[in-house]
C-alpha cells in the first residue's frame, strides 16, 4: 500500500514563524500536492510538484512556498504565518499517469497563535 | 475553480438503509473520483470512473456517470455506522492540467446505529 506521512498531525506556531510542513511518500510517486482544507471551503489546492525541483502553483499559493529536492519529499513552507493560516494541511500523492487517484497522508492541524 | 459540488452537504441514515449522494460538474470530463474522509484524517480513494463509462461497482459502492447531465451519483448499499464520513468528488477535466484534480465541498454521512 501507498504510504504518504506527514511529520506532524497537530503544530501550533506563533504569527511570523517561518513553518515547515513535511511530507514523505514511498511509491515513487512522480506527483505531490499540498492542500489546506477548512470548514465550507473543501479542499485547494496550494502547490503542486510533477518532478524534483519541479512546481506550479494551485488555486491559493499566496504565502506559502514549497521544496522538492529529492523525489519522495515535498515540503510546504509557510514564509512569515498568519493567523489566517490555521487550517488543516493535507499532502498526497500519485503516479505520473495522467490523472490517477491520489493518495492522501493525515493531514497536520496547524494553528498560528 | 472547477470544484464538483457534491449534494446533499449533508445526509443522515439508520444503518441498513441506503446511502446516494450526487455530484454535479461543470465541462467535459477524463474521468470522475469519489474519495472518502474519516473524521480528523486524510482522504481515501473510493473507486474511479472514465468518461466513457455508465456504472461501475465495487462492493457496497455503485457509481453512475451521466455525461450528458454532467452528473454522478455515489450509492452506499446496506450501510454501517462505520461509513460514517465525509465523501467527495473529484471530477478531471479534460482540458485541465493532466495531473489536477478538483474536489468538492463534500457530503457528511452520518450512519446511525
Amino acid at each position: 500500500d501507498v504510504k504518504v506521512t506527514q511529520s506532524s498531525r497537530y503544530l501550533v506556531k506563533r504569527t511570523g514563524e517561518k513553518v515547515f510542513l513535511e511530507c514523505v511518500q514511498d511509491m515513487d510517486h512522480e506527483n505531490m500536492f499540498w492542500y489546506r482544507q477548512d470548514p465550507g471551503l473543501g479542499l485547494r489546492l496550494i502547490y503542486f510538484s510533477y518532478d524534483v525541483k519541479m512546481k506550479e502553483k494551485g488555486d491559493i499559493p499566496e504565502g506559502y512556498s514549497v521544496s522538492r529536492e529529492k523525489k519522495e519529499r515535498f515540503s510546504l513552507i509557510l514564509e512569515s504565518a498568519s493567523t489566517n493560516q490555521t487550517s488543516m494541511y493535507l499532502c498526497a500523492s500519485s503516479s505520473g499517469q495522467v490523472r490517477q487517484p491520489q493518495h492522501f497522508g493525515d493531514g497536520t492541524r496547524l494553528s498560528i497563535l | 475553480s472547477q470544484q464538483g459540488e457534491e449534494d446533499p452537504q449533508a445526509l443522515s441514515i439508520q444503518e441498513g438503509e441506503n446511502a446516494t449522494m450526487n455530484c454535479s460538474y461543470k465541462t467535459s470530463i477524463n474521468n470522475l473520483q469519489w474519495y472518502r474522509q474519516n473524521s480528523g484524517r486524510g482522504l481515501v480513494h473510493l473507486i474511479l470512473i472514465r468518461s466513457n463509462e455508465r456504472e461501475k461497482h465495487s462492493g457496497r459502492l455503485r457509481v453512475t456517470l451521466d455525461t450528458s447531465k454532467k452528473s454522478s451519483s455515489l450509492l452506499i448499499t446496506a450501510s454501517r455506522a462505520a461509513d460514517t464520513a465525509s465523501y467527495f468528488c473529484a471530477p478531471s477535466y479534460s482540458g485541465a492540467g493532466s495531473y489536477q484534480l478538483t474536489f468538492g465541498k463534500g457530503t457528511k454521512l452520518s450512519v446511525i446505529p
